[in-house]
């Protein structure tokens, strides 16, 4: 089916691991974000690409680091994973053009111990 | 101050009930979200607005640019529609601002 897909779905990490997380969408989409959500503080994002081979940073950019090599990848780096990082990550894609919402992953749940 | 403000935080409904959920912002807008999220995590990208009114099957949401408000609508709520509602702007530099959410329950 033509959608968002993250990978992993759930990840368990030690403090001072790196890991990846990855988007792919389908759908030809231009722009990609990447959102941490976290108990009463809402979405959150974190970098976002408005085309292959550019990223932005967001709101809380800091102690990640992302790629956009391939247009249909967004890629979300955490290369010393803290204890204040266990949140759950959700991916989104979009068109340029602004009648069109935005479609979401399904989430990643990542708790740094 | 947040940026965006949503109310009410919590709701409860019975079914049938006519829902109307609110979203007010500080900052100029090229678009307004509304978001929702299921128990399990994933959400879904309901309406993307930037002036009147759109509607999709039983949910209706209306943007006032003037009063930087806006309000997303549930008519004959099931409890089905049991989620959290989530109001998010974004401005012309693609900046995301985003309320905390309604947890919406809808009782059989």
């Amino acid at each position: 089916n033509a959608g968002v897909t993250q990978t992993p779905k759930f990840r368990v990490l030690k403090t001072g691991q790196s890991m990846t997380l990855l988007c792919a969408q389908d759908m030809n989409h231009e722009y990609m974000y990447w959102y941490r959500q976290d108990p009463g503080m809402g979405l959150r994002l974190i970098h976002y690409s408005v085309g292959e081979g550019t990223t932005a940073k967001g709101e809380v950019p800091d102690g990640y680091n992302v790629s956009r090599l391939k247009k249909q990848n967004f890629l979300l780096g955490l290369e010393s994973a803290a204890p204040s990082q266990t949140s759950v990550y959700f991916c989104a894609s979009s068109l340029i053009d602004r009648a069109y919402g935005y479609t979401f992953g399904s989430g990643t749940r990542l708790t740094v111990v | 101050k947040n940026e965006v403000e949503q109310s009410p935080q919590n709701l409860t409904a019975q079914e049938g009930e006519f829902i109307t959920i609110n979203c007010s912002y500080s900052v100029g807008i090229s678009a307004l979200h509304w978001l929702q999220q299921h128990p399990g995590g994933g959400i879904v990208s309901l309406f993307m607005l930037s002036s009147g009114k759109k509607k999709h099957g039983r949910l209706i949401a209306t943007i006032n640019i003037q009063e930087k408000h806006s309000s997303l609508h549930i008519t004959a709520s099931h409890p089905r529609d049991s989620a959290v509602y989530i109001c998010a702007v974004q401005n012309t530099g693609n900046q995301f601002y985003f309320g905390t959410g309604t947890s919406l329950t809808v009782i059989p």
